[in-house]
């Protein structure tokens, strides 16, 4: 599993709330990425991050923000949560040996009422 | 941009049966190409990659640049193959950094 958890594995929101996810790894790696996960959409990217305070944006960043601030923990933020965000959410991290491959987490599943 | 493409959300077939879950892709450079598993409730799990080849759990999948496809194959599907399965392409975005576009998936069922 490359030793990449989440927390919390499962969250009940109230819209307008804000909700902050967290990613940690324990292998150092340097890419990290988020996703949310959707029937009929696949895996979307949010955010990414290329290494400690280098976050870029994904396909789907609006209504999210992200930090690194140390290189084991990669969290994502909802402002303030929409219904629309209900989804579940995977990070994942990149290797760079190699092949170009990503790990993923074990998922947050976020719903919003 | 990149894009990845499967038509099917659901393929059932028999135990026994072959099986082939279909994936293009768009990309204007050259692409680097996936497949990812998900088992019920699990996290997603690379099953192959392109690049090197390789056959695990009976699976395949052939790169063809002229048709820009990368379908997964399997000969005799096994009920434990009962799965999520998202292709996806590494490839670089507007920013110049490289990450992973992914398929909306097809779930496969396999029937006793």
């Amino acid at each position: 599993d490359a030793g990449i958890t989440q927390s919390p594995r499962h969250k009940v929101t109230e819209t307008g709330t804000p909700v902050t996810l967290r990613c940690h790894q324990t292998e150092n790696h340097r890419y990290m990425y988020w996703y949310r996960q959707d029937p009929g959409h696949g895996l979307r990217l949010i955010h990414y991050s290329y290494g400690v305070k280098d976050t870029d944006k994904g396909e789907v960043s609006d209504g999210y923000s992200v930090s690194r601030s140390k290189t084991e923990d990669f969290l994502l933020t909802l402002e303030s949560a929409t219904s629309s965000q209900t989804s579940v959410y995977f990070c994942a991290i990149r290797t760079s040996g190699r092949f170009d491959e990503q790990y993923f987490g074990p998922g947050t599943r976020l719903t919003v009422t | 941009a990149q894009r990845v493409t499967q038509p099917e959300k659901l393929l059932s077939v028999f135990k026994g049966a072959p099986v082939e879950l279909k994936c293009n892709y768009s990309y204007s450079g050259s692409p680097e190409l996936f497949w990812y598993v998900q088992y019920s409730r699990q996290r997603l799990q690379l099953l192959l990659r392109h690049i090197s080849r390789e056959s695990i759990k009976g699976f395949t999948a052939d790169l063809n640049k002229g048709e820009t496809s990368f379908h997964l194959k399997k000969p005799f599907a096994q009920e434990e193959d009962s799965a999520m399965y998202y292709c996806a392409l590494s490839g670089f975005m507007d920013t110049g950094r490289r990450a992973l576009t992914f398929g909306s998936g097809t779930r496969l069922q396999v029937q006793p």
